[in-house]
């Protein structure tokens, strides 16, 4: 099977820009999340989508958006790009929501993002 | 979800074994331990999870104490391959991993 595929890999926007990211999960599987990696802050968890449904959401601001189609492939959106944005965004999918003891993600390679 | 706490950075001679200690005391009945890593330049790859029982595949093994407030990841023989960050997560249900700060192999030729 072909991995979490993310496109595209890299980006250079400037301030007050927006940005759509891709990703495409692995084939069946149904659950997509999205992350946020910087220096600072480490990994965060941005949003997860289920069904083309939003069902778990970090913290962060309403600049950051997704949306989930039919086949599962998932966008995600962030509007007036700030310098902080500045991250490697990673995507991961997981066959299911998580039952008990949370489902296996798969990540893909990320988008790495530059605001200058 | 219940934090961990990570040694920051471990070294470790090749082909030896490793132990990547990880302590939750704050770990609830219901939280499965979870660990993935973080090679250069990719995303994070799960290594493996347990509840209460000692886990074993072909990646690793965890160790988990009998009160659960701690767990180890065992690498039986550390390779070049394996120098990566090593993330120790709690998970209760829900794909939403918290991530801490991890701890940075390093693996000495």
């Amino acid at each position: 099977k072909a991995g979490v595929t993310q496109t595209p890999r890299y980006l250079i926007k400037t301030r007050g820009q927006q940005v759509t990211l891709s990703c495409s999960p692995i084939s069946g599987h149904r659950s997509v999340s999205w992350y946020q990696q910087t220096p600072g802050q480490g990994l965060q968890f941005l949003f997860e989508y289920f069904s083309e449904t939003q069902r778990n959401k970090g913290n962060f601001p309403g600049r950051f958006s997704g949306r989930q189609f039919s086949n599962s492939r998932s966008e995600m959106n962030v509007s007036t790009l700030e310098l902080g944005d500045s991250a490697l965004y990673l995507c991961a999918s997981s066959a299911r929501l998580a039952g008990r003891s949370g489902e296996t993600q798969y990540f893909g390679p990320g988008t790495r993002l530059l605001v200058l | 979800d219940a934090k961990t706490t990570q040694p920051n950075s471990m070294e470790s001679n090749e082909e030896e074994p490793v132990h990547l200690p990880c302590n939750h005391s704050t770990i609830s009945g219901t939280d499965y331990i979870h660990w993935y890593r973080q090679l250069p330049s990719q995303g994070p790859e799960y290594v493996i999870h347990g509840l209460t029982s000692n886990v074993n595949n072909r990646m690793a093994s965890l160790a988990i104490a009998e009160d659960r407030k701690s767990s180890t990841l065992i690498l039986h023989r550390a390779t070049l391959r394996d120098a990566a960050v090593y993330y120790c997560i709690l998970k209760a249900g829900a794909n939403n991993l918290f991530f801490g700060t991890g701890t940075r192999l390093t693996v000495i030729p």
